[in-house]
């Protein structure tokens, strides 16, 4: 049984740039939740998939965009990006995730820096 | 408002000690975690909840659904505990707590 792998671990971009966070998940588990973690809070929901659609969304604007793959592993995007964007960027993957049912599996997140 | 409030935001204890975490939320759930997060930023999931309590080793859940309460214990704290513990509850999706910064001295 694998876990979730996040790439790359760490990432420095400057400001306006295009960045991509990969994500595997956890063999079995077809759904995918992207979360931002800035610096001393707690992690805030971005968006989740569900066999290769998005399912459901925080308040973070579409410059945040993703996607899930056949193989249920999942892309972050984000677009333009803006200094405030710098944080811990952490995926999970679940079974099911909206019924209630399973736990998580997270992965070990990606720092992006943005200067 | 938060959804999900955790207390103490920070705790320092002496190796040995019982700890507890008290988390509150004010949504309805399907579930409640609780999450343990080292420095390094990768998080490990301890329990999910839907009613009454678990037990894993030296860590305890417990959850009160009429109260929308919970609470983590640790028993015999260790230094290797140190870490960020998050209470998260599961509404459509994860909703988490700020977290609360443990730190045990031998």
């Amino acid at each position: 049984e694998t876990g979730v792998t996040q790439s790359p671990t760490h990432l420095i971009k400057t400001r306006g740039q295009q960045v991509t966070l990969r994500c595997s998940s956890q063999s079995g588990h077809n759904t995918v939740s992207w979360y931002q973690q800035a610096l001393g809070q707690g992690p805030q929901f971005i968006f989740q998939y569900y066999r290769e659609e998005e399912n459901g969304r925080g308040n973070f604007p579409p410059r945040f965009s993703g996607l899930q793959f056949p193989n249920y592993s999942s892309e972050l995007n984000v677009n333009a990006l803006e200094l405030d964007d710098s944080a811990l960027y952490l995926c999970a993957s679940s079974v099911a995730a909206g019924q209630g049912r399973g736990g998580y599996t997270f992965g070990s997140g990606t720092r992006l820096t943005v200067v | 408002k938060n959804e999900v409030e955790q207390s103490p935001q920070n705790l320092t204890a002496q190796e040995g000690e019982f700890i507890t975490i008290n988390c509150s939320y004010s949504v309805g759930i399907s579930a409640l975690h609780w999450l343990q997060q080292h420095p390094g930023g990768g998080i490990v999931s301890l329990f999910m909840l839907s009613s009454g309590k678990k037990k894993h080793g030296r860590l305890i859940a417990t959850i009160n659904i009429q109260e929308k309460h919970s609470s983590l214990h640790i028993t015999a704290s260790h230094p290797r505990d140190s870490a960020v513990y998050i209470c998260a509850v599961r509404f459509n999706e994860l909703i988490f707590g700020t977290g609360t910064r443990l730190q045990v001295f031998p």
